[in-house]
């Protein structure tokens, strides 16, 4: 099983649109979740942290299940501007270790 | 505030020749740093990462070096570039404390013919 799984995509969905992104991790001693934004061409960029009991930001709602082992992010009312490679990262283990990127999931937002 | 710089921003090299990457971070002390590539199409892997000045942790074997010669510098080397070397350079930082944000820098863009 790989370190980190997500759905390839791409979404394709209308401005305006609500979607779901949602990502698995194996190890279970990862402590440390986050959601990265990748433009095309460009370096990964924080969209936020994922804290155990869930958290939004705007638009933005990250969920954090440690049983399954399964992080998600939601995006209510899609912009042309959200579109973006949308990358789940954990840490590899507790503490002060490398993070494990998932490869991305692609979303584009249409008019 | 930190910022994190990398250059060249794009290259293209033959096929055999050497290779210095450059990364340097301002605005903090003693961070980690950490070496990514991304090849066309695909997931961001680890190469190298740091906790310290010559203290250098490689995740996959391959014909790369990394180095850090100084707290805020760190250089990805090769004597002789492969083909599939090419694809997005990455480093970032992170200050080194529990469950710290990694930053990344704007990448260098290689291509090896």
């Amino acid at each position: 099983r790989k370190e980190v799984e997500q759905d390839p995509g791409p979404f394709n969905v209308p401005e305006g649109a609500t979607v779901a992104f949602n990502c698995t991790y194996s190890n279970s001693a990862s402590q440390s979740f986050f959601w990265y934004r990748q433009d095309c061409r460009k370096e990964p960029k924080l969209l936020m942290s994922v804290y155990s009991s869930g958290n939004e930001d705007g638009r933005f709602t990250a969920q954090l299940n440690r049983a399954s082992q399964y992080i998600s992010l939601l995006i209510r009312d899609s912009k042309l501007s959200d579109s973006a490679t949308y990358l789940c990262v954990v840490n590899r283990y507790s503490g002060n270790t490398p993070l494990v990127f998932g490869k991305g999931t692609r979303l584009s937002v249409i008019a | 505030s930190q910022t994190i710089h990398q250059w060249p921003a794009t290259l293209v090299q033959p096929v055999g020749s050497p290779l210095s990457l450059e990364c340097t971070v301002e605005g903090t002390s003693n961070p980690n740093l950490y070496w990514y590539r991304q090849a066309a199409g695909r997931g961001l892997q680890l190469l190298f990462y740091s906790v310290g000045i010559g203290q250098i942790s490689s995740e996959v074997p391959q014909n790369l070096s990394a180095s850090r010669p100084q707290d805020r510098q760190f250089i990805l080397s090769s004597k002789k570039l492969l083909l599939s070397d090419s694809g997005f350079y990455l480093c970032a930082w992170t200050s080194g404390r529990l469950e710290e944000t990694q930053y990344f820098g704007p990448g260098t863009r290689l291509l090896v013919l």
